[in-house]
């Protein structure tokens, strides 16, 4: 049962748009965590949000926790070739279980 | 190389043989955790340990599968009777964490991808 609910699941744009992927749930986390995972490879972390409302930035990605900790964004500026990826989004919840979202396949077109 | 590894990273096998992976977590790392992902999908949670402590066990682990952390460091996870539905790939991640919510963040093995034929 995935409790987290990513969207989109896919997403194709061409080098130097903007997008946005959410992360959304019913229930709250105590922290939330972005990854990036590339084909054949394990997760790599990029940031973990603890507070609601906190708004973290890492180069051309912001995140942002939800005020009610319960749902999460991620938005790049002017994506590149090297953000292709499978972003997913997992929050830590009662008896340090890590949630897992549904995962968004990005793909940026040279 | 200080991060997670995973051995086997690649493991196929026929139905019904008996298969072991094993995880070695960063070494100062307390709490070591078990995901099985398939193809297009996150992670799914199967369990995790504090030091050498069973805590959680997800409802996805059948009694086919078993997991230890017999001294606190490395953790090997054995699929007994292999069925194709568990090809997938078994990832292991760990993390430093005290009290009930760490907000620490985990830390991934590349995983080790089994194909039952």
């Amino acid at each position: 049962t995935q409790l987290l609910e990513q969207s989109p699941q896919f997403l194709s744009i061409q080098e130097g748009e903007n997008l946005t992927v959410y992360c959304n749930s019913s229930s709250v986390f105590s922290s939330l965590q972005w990854y990036r995972q590339e084909p054949g490879e394990g997760p790599v972390l990029l940031v973990t949000v603890v507070t609601g409302g906190e708004v973290k930035k890492l180069k051309r990605l912001t995140f942002q926790f939800g005020d009610a900790r319960k749902d999460s964004s991620l938005h790049i500026t002017a994506a590149q070739p090297g953000d292709t990826g499978l972003y997913l989004c997992a929050g830590e919840g009662a008896g340090n279980q890590f949630y897992f979202g549904t995962g968004t396949s990005l793909t940026v077109i040279p | 190389d200080t991060g997670v590894s995973q051995d086997p990273r690649h493991k196929i096998t026929k139905r019904g043989q008996n298969v072991t992976f094993r995880c070695d977590p960063i070494s100062e790392h307390n709490r070591l955790y078990w995901y099985r992902q398939t193809l297009g999908q996150g992670p799914e949670f199967l369990t995790y340990f504090q030091n050498e402590a069973q805590l959680e066990k997800s409802r996805l682990l059948s009694d086919r599968f078993s997991a230890e952390r017999p001294k606190g460091s490395f953790s090997t996870l054995e699929i007994q009777r292999t069925e194709q539905g568990d090809s997938a790939m078994y990832l292991c991640a760990s993390s430093l964490a005290a009290g009930a919510y760490s907000n620490q963040p985990q830390h991934f093995g590349d995983g080790t991808r089994l194909s039952i034929l």
